[in-house]
């Protein structure tokens, strides 16, 4: 069975102090791993997609870095309008079907 | 533009109730899905729709019933639902099945 682990499951920094965030997995051949943000009550907001080990995406404060095993998030300089929910997915071959696996999410409050 | 628009934002609905969620997109894409969000967990996959046609249903009770009028379009009707059925449900579309999918803000549905 496929599992996505994030951690931390809460991040607390001060603004300006940069950090990352985790997500291991454990799947049937990998299809895409994804990261979204999720604002309270709201649905989640794409941010990027990884297919391969070494591949990076970067955009303004964050970028994703991808491994066989894990993914990091990290975060240069928060903002307080970073704070969020961070979700982590992964596509695979599952089942006969290509699945979307999501992690619990890595709750970030940046405080100014 | 990569805008996902449900209706209605809230629902409240008695066991008794027939109602449906509405889900609308313009951005080509082929691929819709719903998904069920409870307070702090993850989302978990409902149902897929590739080309207008349901091609995953992730064992999900009967008194949901979704329907894809065409390529634009997904509802998501519902009858005789429980308590333990309030949730936040999220639609949300891809370009083929296969690829990171973009996310409405969601019906904030509570069952009384």
């Amino acid at each position: 069975e496929d599992q996505v682990t994030q951690s931390p499951e809460a991040l607390r920094l001060q603004e300006g102090e940069s950090s990352s965030l985790n997500c291991s997995y454990t799947v049937s051949g990998l299809r895409g791993l994804f990261w979204y943000r999720q604002d309270p009550g709201k649905g989640p907001e794409f941010l990027f997609t990884l297919y391969s080990a070494g591949e990076e995406k970067e955009k303004e404060r964050l970028k994703a870095t991808l491994t066989k095993k894990e993914s990091f998030l990290h975060i240069t300089a928060p903002k307080p309008e970073d704070s969020a929910t961070y979700l982590c997915a992964v596509r695979s071959n599952s089942g006969g079907y290509q699945k979307v696996t999501f992690g619990i999410g890595t709750k970030l409050q940046v405080i100014p | 533009d990569t805008e996902v628009t449900q209706t209605p934002k809230h629902l409240v609905m008695g066991m008794t109730n027939k109602k449906s969620l509405k889900c609308e997109q313009h951005m080509g894409h082929r691929a819709m899905y719903w998904y069920k969000q409870k307070a702090k967990k993850p989302p978990e996959l409902m149902f897929v729709y590739s080309y207008e046609k349901l091609s995953i249903n992730e064992s999900v009770p009967s008194r949901f019933s979704p329907e894809c009028p065409n390529s634009s379009l997904l509802n998501l009707h519902l009858h005789a639902l429980q308590p333990e059925d309030s949730a936040l449900y999220l639609c949300a579309s891809s370009p083929p099945e296969n690829t990171e999918a973009f996310f409405g803000q969601g019906t904030r549905l509570t069952v009384v």
